[in-house]
């Protein structure tokens, strides 16, 4: 079992649709992120979650919408996306907020049509 | 504007060769630097890691030294093997004003191929 779980690994969908993207984090973490990663651009974080509070939104479309019931899960809830959203989408986890790395899982491939 | 580059897109070195990956960054307020890997498929894996208190870490094949004046680090990985062939990224982190470190910026990555 690996640390960080995504699924699922690959999604398209129209851009009517709605759909999430779930996370979940066996590594008793205590923040967790999602990063979106589109060609020939740098990992790109949207929102980080310690403590099950939201602590960095970086001007995120609203379209994409964050939920973390708790520190070993996180959602990412898609309506309405475009067809520039298609990219990889990462989550990740982390213990603490002090210079401790991040283990990432395996990403949402997503293909907006 | 990027504040953590990674200018060459590719590297290619023959196995028991040394690869040497940089990394150059424009935001003096960096205090932390990780270096991930990644293979097709799959996320990033940590790899190694400095804080900007020192210039040099070691674990194995592989050391990053940091260079502060210059804004500028690398991976050194000697001897390189096949294995090691992989995408690398570069990220850097700095303290917010609650004291908090998240937010890691990370470099557009270096595919790294090591010819058998």
């Amino acid at each position: 079992e690996t640390g960080v779980t995504q699924t699922p690994r690959h999604l398209v969908m129209g851009m009517t649709n709605k759909k999430s993207l779930k996370c979940e984090q066996h590594l008793g973490h205590n923040a967790m992120y999602w990063y979106k990663q589109s060609a020939k651009k740098p990992l790109e974080l949207m929102f980080v979650y310690s403590l099950e509070e939201r602590v960095e939104n970086n001007s995120v479309p609203s379209r994409f919408s964050p939920e973390c019931p708790n520190s070993s899960h996180l959602f990412l809830h898609l309506h309405t996306l475009q067809p520039e959203d298609s990219a990889l989408y990462l989550c990740a986890s982390s213990q603490g907020s002090q210079n401790t790395e991040a283990f990432f899982g395996q990403g949402t491939r997503l293909t907006v049509v | 504007d990027q504040q953590v580059k990674q200018n060459s897109p590719s590297l290619s070195v023959q196995e028991g060769r040394i690869s040497i990956l940089n990394c150059d960054y424009t935001n003096s307020m960096f205090d932390y630097f990780l270096w991930y890997k990644k293979y097709p498929a799959e996320g990033p894996t940590f790899l190694i890691s400095i804080s900007s208190i020192k210039d040099k870490n070691e674990d194995g094949r592989f050391t990053v030294f940091l260079n502060k004046s210059a804004k500028h680090l690398s991976l050194h990985i000697v001897p390189s093997q096949p294995g090691d062939s992989a995408v690398y990224f570069c990220a850097a982190s700095a303290h917010d004003s609650g004291g908090s470190n998240y937010k890691l910026t990370f470099g557009k990555g270096t595919l790294l191929t090591v010819n058998p």
